[in-house]
């Protein structure tokens, strides 16, 4: 069965700085990953998406994500956050056709 | 893009009732999904529902609880039954665009009490 872990609860950064967020799958096939980001309130805005091809993917908002299979890893990052990045991220797995199984999120917390 | 509207935004309804959320989307998708997230918690796939045949139900949901149909290309509805305060989530509508992009909707914030 597939599953997500994303292993940081939650994670404080201070504005201007960098930010990772990790994410481990298991998967039993190629997999197509995600990131969505939920702001208090709101519904599930989608971040970026790997499907194939190159292996760092970019999104909107200035994230962008590395996938790497050897570590079952798709990972998120942005160079420099702002405030309006303080919100919930989820990673997400799933296949072609079929509904997706996420992460149990990262609260982020941006300090000023 | 796919634009999903959800009804009702949210609603209190009292134990041992039922509420139906709708799901309309503004183009014909072929895969609809219903997700549940509880409070402070993540999403939870409920079902996949496709037009002409039975909607799909995850390990530890079932039809009986929680109902769903399917009438045509941009419709579903989620009916939950025989509510207690355990089902006081977060309900949501998602579609697949062209199967690679998973959209969804603004969710249905129920509270039972």
């Amino acid at each position: 069965a597939q599953s997500v872990t994303q292993p940081d609860i939650h994670i404080t950064v201070s504005e201007g700085a960098s930010l990772e967020l990790r994410c481990n799958y298991s998967y039993g096939a190629t997999p197509y990953l995600f990131w969505y980001v939920q702001s208090p309130g709101q519904g599930l805005q989608l971040l970026l998406k790997y499907f194939s091809g190159d292996t760092l993917v970019q999104g909107i908002k200035g994230f962008e994500a590395e996938f790497k299979r050897s570590q079952s890893s798709f990972n998120l990052r942005k160079p420099s956050v702002h405030w309006s990045d303080a919100a919930e991220y989820f990673c997400a797995v799933g296949a072609q056709d079929d509904g997706l199984t996420f992460g149990k999120g990262t609260h982020l917390i941006i300090q000023p | 893009s796919a634009v999903i509207s959800q009804k009702p935004s949210r609603d209190i309804c009292q134990r041992g009732t039922s509420l139906t959320i709708q799901c309309q989307v503004d183009s014909q998708v072929t895969m609809m999904f219903w997700y549940r997230q509880q409070p402070g918690q993540s999403l939870t796939l409920i079902a996949t529902a496709n037009q002409g045949s039975e909607a799909t139900y995850e390990s530890g949901f079932v039809i009986d609880k929680f109902p769903i149909s399917r009438p045509n290309l941009t419709f579903s509805t989620l009916t939950v039954s025989n509510m207690s305060p355990e089902d006081s989530s977060i309900y949501l509508c998602s579609v697949l665009d062209r199967a690679t992009e998973a959209f969804f909707g603004q969710g249905t914030r129920l509270t039972v009490v």
